[in-house]
């Protein structure tokens, strides 16, 4: 089947725009994870869906990054007024309810110049 | 907090020769284990997990790995490098009543021919 899907997998922005960032997850997956990934570095982990509800946004680096997954399917991760230490790539990661495995996207590359 | 370490970054090996890679995690208890490869341009893919029973763990790729919890280590072998295995190598633990990993700072292996 279809695994997990991130749109769009590259992204510039100019310092002060806002980007929104999709992540499809694997159909009937519950969780959903967003992590970022600097240059040269591990995921680190931003935020947890299960189902529509965010249950761990410890991640999030400040106020200008929001999460949100309104129906329990698609979600969206949005970062206003990118500023240059925003650039990464951006993973999505989805799992069952009671499985720890989860399943990575390709990823968004964002660029802030 | 928990965390991980993979004290190499990078690693050259010769197509045919075999291979360790080191990983070790910080934590009181038993944390479930989790290797991931991730490619150019690619999202994370699942090599292998240990949650309890053997500590010896079968993944796929030829890949295996062994938990040794004296020395807090998890450190992923394979006995026969292939050109195709070149990429980065990721260690990750979740811990707690939580679901988010925790990556190392990964390891990029190179294969010469």
């Amino acid at each position: 089947g279809a695994g997990v899907s991130q749109s769009p997998r590259y992204k510039v922005a100019k310092r002060g725009q806002d980007v929104a960032l999709r992540c499809d997850p694997i159909s009937g997956h519950v969780s959903l994870f967003w992590y970022q990934q600097a240059l040269g570095q591990g995921p680190e982990f931003l935020t947890y869906f299960q189902n529509e509800a965010q249950l761990d946004k410890s991640g999030l680096p400040s106020d200008r990054f929001f999460a949100e997954r309104p129906e329990g399917s698609v979600s969206t991760l949005k970062i206003q007024r990118t500023q240059q230490e925003d650039s990464a790539v951006y993973l999505c990661a989805s799992s069952t309810r009671t499985g720890y495995e989860q399943y990575f996207g390709p990823g968004t590359r964002l660029t802030v110049t | 907090a928990q965390s991980v370490t993979q004290p190499d970054i990078h690693i050259t090996v010769s197509e045919g020769a075999s291979l360790e890679l080191r990983c070790n995690y910080s934590y009181g208890a038993t944390p479930y284990l989790f290797w991931y490869v991730q490619s150019p341009g690619q999202g994370l893919q699942l090599l292998l997990k240990y949650f309890s029973g053997d500590t010896l763990v079968q993944g796929i790729k030829g890949f295996e790995a062994e938990f040794k919890r004296s020395q807090s280590s998890f450190n992923l072998r394979k006995p026969s490098v292939h050109w195709s295995d070149a990429a980065e190598y990721f260690c990750a633990v979740i811990t707690g009543g939580g679901n988010k990993l925790t990556f190392g700072t990964g390891t990029q292996l190179k294969v010469e021919l």
